[in-house]
């Protein structure tokens, strides 16, 4: 299976302000995943990430709160804007090759 | 919308005794995914499941699909100490690869 290598591991960052989170697989993959975990809770599905195209948000995502970047087929990135406590949360990127998917081992994000 | 529902939401159980839990779908699933996330940690993959009534066995775990494909279970034996985590169902929709987790099940094991 992939291997994904994510970073920023944990961050702490002032409201109003943006990180940008990246993931880089070591196999070229046609879709990527982004997820947020709050904190004890599920994964809620961000948006589903093509090489060559906009992604596909889902609902109660946008793509000016959550710009997300693929520029080749290992490699995205996801932004979160203009950032506010309520976005403290766990982001994990996701691949699959076909058969259960592999997640990166997350960015754990502290907004004050 | 399409939902994913699982239950317990906690279980705490001796070392030794059996763990169930169940996941339930509002509508039918494609196939189902079971994941572990340990504390701190990231989801793991463990197993998909794809036909109805499917059955597999991984060692002490096992996983069954519902006939109606809108349900699924994972029963773990004589749970250890190292069954510690939150396990995932996850619900695959048509041919999209998009993926609807269930709100989870966290194990907790008393040695």
């Amino acid at each position: 299976s992939a291997v994904i290598s994510q970073k920023p591991s944990r961050d702490i960052c002032q409201r109003g302000t943006s990180l940008t989170i990246q993931c880089q697989v070591d196999s070229q993959v046609t879709m990527m995943f982004w997820y947020r975990q709050q904190p004890g809770q599920s994964l809620t599905l961000i948006a589903t990430a093509n090489q060559g195209s906009e992604a596909t948000y889902e609902s109660g995502f946008v793509i000016d709160k959550f710009p997300i970047s693929r520029p080749n087929l290992t490699f995205s990135t996801l932004t979160v804007s203009n950032m506010s406590p309520e976005d403290s949360s766990i982001y994990l990127c996701s691949v699959t090759g076909g058969y259960g998917y592999t997640f990166g081992s997350g960015t754990r994000l502290t907004v004050v | 919308g399409q939902q994913v529902m699982q239950i317990p939401q906690y279980q705490h159980v001796q070392e030794g005794e059996d763990f169930t839990t169940y996941c339930n779908s509002s509508t039918t699933l494609s196939n189902i995914q079971w994941y572990k996330q340990r504390p701190g940690g990231h989801p793991v993959f463990l197993i998909q499941l794809v036909k109805s009534g499917e059955v597999k066995k991984q060692k002490r775990l096992t996983f069954q699909f519902g006939e109606a494909k809108k349900n699924s279970s994972l029963h773990i034996t004589a749970t250890q100490t190292t069954d510690v985590g939150t396990y995932f169902c996850a619900g695959g929709m048509d041919s999209s690869y998009k993926l609807i987790f269930g709100s989870g099940t966290r194990l907790l094991v008393r040695p």
